[in-house]
């Protein structure tokens, strides 16, 4: 079993809607929480981070912690079809000074 | 500023030949990492620096891959010989250490053996 499982997809919304990616982990040691969003033929680009539990805004992106429930979620709101791309998942455990990465969950946002 | 630069961007070979990759990090940026990334998958790392020493380099196949960091700041990554199984997206990013909460990718270099 991985270490962090990601909701597979594909996701495909219409512009407008209100987006939920979630995945879920099995090591109690990590501590960051990231979402990258990734386009074709580009690297990750880092979106959000947090360190504890709760919720972290950013515009139309909001990330959620639960570390009881080892449980991160990112919403969406107000879709774009510029949202269109996979969203990875990481989780850094700063004791092993790595991070591990979901498979991502690719959405494509339809005009 | 810049960001991580890698090059070259795409390289098609054939099974047991030589290949590298080169990677520029940002600036400052003392960890640097090497992830592999697989159609389909998250990136996988294959090792980190810390400066110019190499402190985890437990998933990387050292029976044909080999990196270096000269200076503690431009990286190179090598496969010597290369198989099918190889091709994939290899992506350096780079972070000011390794507590930091993210890292800065570069684009990848997309790897096809044939």
């Amino acid at each position: 079993q991985k270490e962090v499982e990601q909701d597979p997809g594909p996701l495909s919304v219409p512009e407008g809607a209100i987006v939920s990616l979630n995945c879920t982990y099995s090591n109690s040691a990590f501590q960051y929480f990231m979402w990258y969003r990734q386009y074709s033929r580009k690297g990750p680009e880092l979106l959000m981070y947090t360190y504890s539990s709760g919720n972290k805004e950013d515009g139309r992106f909001t990330a959620q912690v639960d570390k009881s429930s080892k449980y991160i979620s990112l919403f969406i709101r107000d879709s774009q079809p510029s949202d269109s791309a996979t969203y990875l998942c990481a989780m850094t455990n700063t004791n092993a000074g790595k991070s591990t990465f979901g498979d991502g969950t690719t959405l494509t946002v339809k005009p | 500023e810049a960001g991580v630069v890698q090059s070259p961007r795409y390289k098609i070979i054939e099974k047991k030949q030589p290949v590298a990759f080169w990677c520029n990090p940002i600036s400052g940026h003392n960890t640097l990492y090497w992830y592999r990334q697989n159609l389909g998958q998250g990136p996988e790392l294959l090792i980190r620096y810390e400066n110019e020493e190499a402190v985890d380099d437990s998933q990387l196949p050292k029976d044909r891959f080999s990196a270096e960091r000269l200076k503690g700041v431009d990286s190179t990554l090598k496969i010597q010989p290369a198989e099918l199984g190889d091709s994939a997206v290899y992506l350096c990013a780079s972070s000011l250490d390794a507590d930091s909460g993210g890292y800065t990718f570069g684009s990848g270099t997309r790897l096809t053996v044939v």
